[in-house]
């Protein structure tokens, strides 16, 4: 079956604009996660969906970032304004609470650049 | 969840084992050991877990100490795919957990021909 994909793989944008995003995890998995993995640094959690409530919000670094997901599916995160120090590769990836799941699947990433 | 330290790099050569190894002396008795490694330009790849046995599966095998204060991951027969940058990391399992990872600077394996 199909893995996490996301879209775009890349995307470059002008420093104060906003940009969105997208998640789409595997298909029957309850729970979503955003990740984020600057250059030169380690992977850091953002954001956790179980279906379309975020019980955890605690990795986002501002409120210009937000995160919301539909259908217990799809899932977007927003940057609003951003700024140079948003440039990295955002992550996303699933997981199968129903059946108890441990391992989360994770997407190719898109490669945010802010100039 | 416990912190984890790893070394920050290894070599090993093609078709030997690879050993990688992890400390987190401050584990909770409810908390499993989680390795993942990350291939270059690709998204993290779960490669297996544990509690306390030693676990086993086709990619590898997690050996835990008996005082789970440290564990190794062990690649039986490396090849050049395997070069990567593994992370260790230790959280707690269960309905009401949200399963967020918490990586740190993970080992960089360099599997050499």
């Amino acid at each position: 079956g199909a893995g996490v994909s996301q879209s775009p793989s890349n995307k470059v944008t002008e420093k104060g604009k906003d940009v969105e995003l997208r998640c789409d995890p595997i298909s029957g998995h309850t729970a979503l996660y955003w990740y984020r993995q600057s250059l030169g640094q380690g992977l850091e959690f953002l954001i956790y969906f179980q279906g379309n409530s975020a019980p955890d919000k605690s990795g986002l670094p501002s409120d210009r970032f937000s995160a919301e997901r539909t259908g217990g599916s799809v899932s977007t995160l927003t940057i609003q304004r951003t700024q140079q120090e948003d440039s990295a590769v955002y992550l996303c990836a699933s997981r199968n609470t129903r059946q108890g799941g441990y391992e989360q699947y994770f997407g190719p990433g898109t490669r945010l650049t802010v100039t | 969840d416990a912190k984890t330290t790893q070394p920050p790099s290894m070599d090993c050569a093609e078709g030997r084992a690879a050993n990688l190894p992890c400390n987190h002396s401050t584990i909770s008795g409810n908390e499993y050991v989680y390795w993942y490694r990350q291939i270059h330009s690709q998204g993290p790849q779960y490669i297996i877990h544990g509690l306390k046995n030693n676990e086993t599966n086709e990619m590898a095998s997690l050996i835990i100490t008996e005082d789970r204060k440290s564990s190794t991951l062990i690649l039986p027969h490396a090849t050049l795919r395997d070069t990567a940058v593994y992370y260790c990391i230790v959280r707690v399992a269960g309905t009401g957990n949200t399963g967020k990872l918490i990586f740190g600077q993970g080992t960089t394996l360099q599997v050499k021909p």
